[in-house]
């Protein structure tokens, strides 16, 4: 099925690990990003791309890495996990400058101790 | 300043009563707006969107919403709801240089009997 996937599902961390959560998508779509989303904050904006090797910051960009090596996976890295970056997280992919709308993935739950 | 505003957190209704929700855009969010609904624990799921012509917008599961220019608005409504309808739901738009989507913080939609 043509979508967004996210890998884990869930994850339980210790601070001060690192760990990487994957997203890829199949419909050739130029544009991906990532969101968190906190009760009562809605989904900010953590990374995003619009094309192969191309990445910009977003609101929240402190603690993550991003790259984009190839237009179907956007990987979101974790250098040094806090208790702060415990939230769910969602990965979202668009062709061209998102007109049509976003595809979303089904979402990493992070929790951080 | 917050692009999208979202002013209610939670709106509760009865079954088949009609309800609408609100949205307000600023000058930094250009005129494509986007309703996403979220399911519990499930990731975003567009509704509908605006991106030109008709101010009335259709979308799924019988909700529209209205494109005001002059009141920046962007309210979703629907004229019965079930209590399958329970949701949060998000109001977005794309930023004016068109590479990032901006949320507003959601309404829950709760639905009673």
């Amino acid at each position: 099925n043509a979508g967004v996937t996210q890998t884990p599902k869930f994850q339980v961390l210790k601070t001060g690990q690192s760990m990487t959560l994957q997203c890829a998508q199949d419909m050739n779509h130029e544009y991906m990003s990532w969101y968190r989303q906190d009760p009562g904050m809605g989904l900010r904006l953590i990374h995003y791309s619009v094309g192969a090797g191309i990445t910009d910051q977003g609101e929240v960009p402190n603690g993550y890495n991003v790259s984009r090596s190839t237009t179907e996976d956007f990987p979101l890295r974790l250098l040094s996990a806090a208790p702060s970056q415990t939230s769910v997280y969602f990965c979202a992919s668009s062709y061209s400058h998102g007109g049509g709308g976003y595809t979303f993935g089904s979402g990493t739950r992070l929790t951080v101790v | 300043a917050q692009s999208v505003t979202q002013l209610d957190s939670q709106v509760p209704v009865f079954e088949e009563a009609p309800v609408e929700l609100r949205c307000n855009y600023s000058s930094s969010v250009s005129v494509y707006l986007f309703w996403y609904v979220q399911y519990p624990n499930q990731g975003l799921q567009l509704l509908l969107k605006y991106l030109s012509g008709s101010t009335l917008v259709k979308g799924i599961n019988g909700f529209e919403a209205e494109f005001n220019k002059s009141q920046t608005s962007f309210h979703l409504r629907k004229p019965s709801v079930h209590i399958s309808d329970t949701a949060e739901y998000f109001c977005a738009g794309l930023n004016t240089g068109f590479q990032k989507l901006v949320f507003g913080t959601g309404t829950r939609l709760l639905v009673s009997p």
